[in-house]
């Protein structure tokens, strides 16, 4: 079965600095690998996703990652943070069943300081 | 972009009472609907996954006499907790994914911004 997980429960950041968040998988096929983030008492939101292709991957509000199959890692990473990034972020890895279920690691939470 | 709407936001309600929530996929066809809760600084559990047309299907533990779901268009998934008790208060989300026409995997799932459920 697969799994995702997230090791770091808890970052604390300063505005400005850079941000790295950790994500294994493990998944007997190729995964459909995602990033989502959620601000407290709001739904999830999409920062970018990995099907296939290039490994290296673009999303929303500057964040990018990489997906490294050697290594079942999906890391997420954004150069310089800004105070409105502090929220819980989700790693998540989708199946190619006929349902398109995700699983979800256990969320890091950023804080970020002046 | 895609959007999920939920409603209601908050919902506070007394012991014994029902409660309906409703998920709806704005500008895009949902083939698919899921539910999630949602505990305290914890992660998303899976709940159920709808269908449009068919009867939902649940995660093992989830009592599916107790949270009804009902998938009657491509656009609207509803949650009916029902004789909801203090330990059914929680935050539940929904999420839709979208119905690919043609070409890619469409395995995006989109997600409503949550209902906050206290039961009293």
């Amino acid at each position: 079965a697969q799994s995702v997980t997230q090791p770091d429960i808890h970052i604390t950041v300063s505005e400005g600095a850079s941000l790295e968040l950790r994500c294994n998988y493990s998944y007997g096929a190729t995964p459909y690998l995602f990033w989502y983030v959620q601000s407290p008492g709001q739904g999830l939101q999409l920062l970018l996703k990995y099907f296939s292709g290039d490994t290296l991957v673009q999303g929303i509000k500057g964040f990018e990652a990489e997906f490294k199959r050697s290594q079942s890692s999906f890391n997420l990473r954004k150069p310089s943070v800004h105070w409105s990034d502090a929220a819980e972020y989700f790693c998540a890895v989708g199946t190619t069943d006929s349902w398109g279920k995700l699983q979800f690691g256990a969320g890091t939470q950023v804080v970020v300081t002046p | 972009g895609a959007v999920v709407s939920q409603h209601p936001s908050r919902v506070i309600c007394k012991s014994g009472t029902s409660v309906k929530i409703e998920c709806r996929s704005l500008d895009f066809q949902a083939t698919t609907m899921f539910w999630y809760r949602q505990f305290p600084k914890k992660s998303l559990m899976l709940m159920a996954t709808s269908n449009e047309g068919s009867k939902a299907t649940y995660e093992q533990g989830v009592e599916k006499d107790k949270f009804l779901i009902n998938h009657a268009s491509l656009t609207l998934s509803t949650l009916t907790v029902t004789s909801a008790h203090p330990e059914d208060s929680s935050f539940y989300i929904c999420s839709a994914r979208e119905r690919k026409l043609a070409g890619g995997p469409g395995n995006i799932q989109y997600f409503g911004a949550g209902t906050r459920l206290s039961v009293l």
